[in-house]
């Protein structure tokens, strides 16, 4: 049972750019959340998916946008990179859309942005 | 304002002695309590979950406790290993839906020396 997946494990951009990360959910979850997580720091919600729709948002800009899939998995994408964009940014899957319900993280994909 | 502290910001120890790291919140209300380890460039790997009815969980040689009138938490490792070292996170979860209600701590880095 293969657990939640996240590609690239690594991406270098430069500024302005734009990115898109992947993640594909623990086989029978079917919701997605993403967090940013800056260099010794906790993980900051970004946004949840479920039903192919954003339920749930932080309090991140409209740079930060995604889509889900009707197979479950997510992309998010980020326009206009800024240099404190660069950090490990987290897809975490689960059954259903509340956030008190266990969630299960992949290992990340490290954004740096020069 | 809501806020999950940790105690200490870092740690280390010799392989086999105990720790404990500490978790404070001020979350209100209170829904459940994690405590989650991440490995360097890892997502968070979920240790124990606790709701306000528990006060102790185990999990290994990871013991949680919980005192929700006082607000804190605390994570004791027993006769510690070189894997040990790592990151744990305290979460803390508001008991309600919605947007924003999962408030991690920034961690507490342990290592484990030989």
């Amino acid at each position: 049972d293969a657990g939640v997946t996240q590609s690239p494990t690594h991406l270098i951009k430069t500024r302005g750019q734009q990115v898109t990360l992947r993640c594909s959910p623990k086989s029978g979850h079917d919701t997605v959340s993403w967090y940013q997580q800056a260099l010794g720091q906790g993980p900051q919600f970004i946004f949840q998916y479920y039903e192919e729709e954003e339920r749930q948002r932080g309090n991140f800009p409209d740079r930060f946008s995604g889509h889900q899939f009707p197979n479950y998995s997510s992309e998010l994408n980020v326009n206009a990179l800024l240099l404190g964009d660069s950090a490990l940014y987290l897809c975490a899957s689960s059954v259903g859309p509340s956030l008190l319900w266990e969630q299960f993280f992949g290992p990340g994909t490290r954004l740096t942005v020069l | 304002k809501n806020q999950v502290e940790q105690s200490p910001q870092s740690l280390i120890i010799l392989e086999g002695k105990n720790c404990t790291l500490q978790c404070n919140y001020t979350v209100s209300p209170f829904s459940n309590l994690r405590w989650y380890k991440q490995d360097t460039g890892r997502g968070p790997v979920s240790l124990t979950i606790m709701t306000f009815s528990e006060n102790t969980k185990s999990n290994g040689r990871y013991t949680a406790t919980l005192d929700a009138d006082t607000k804190q938490s605390s994570l004791h490792i027993t006769a510690s290993q070189l894997s040990d070292s790592a990151s744990y996170i305290c979460v803390v979860s508001f008991d309600q839906t919605g947007a924003n209600n999962l408030f991690f701590g920034t961690g507490t880095r342990l290592t484990v020396i030989p």
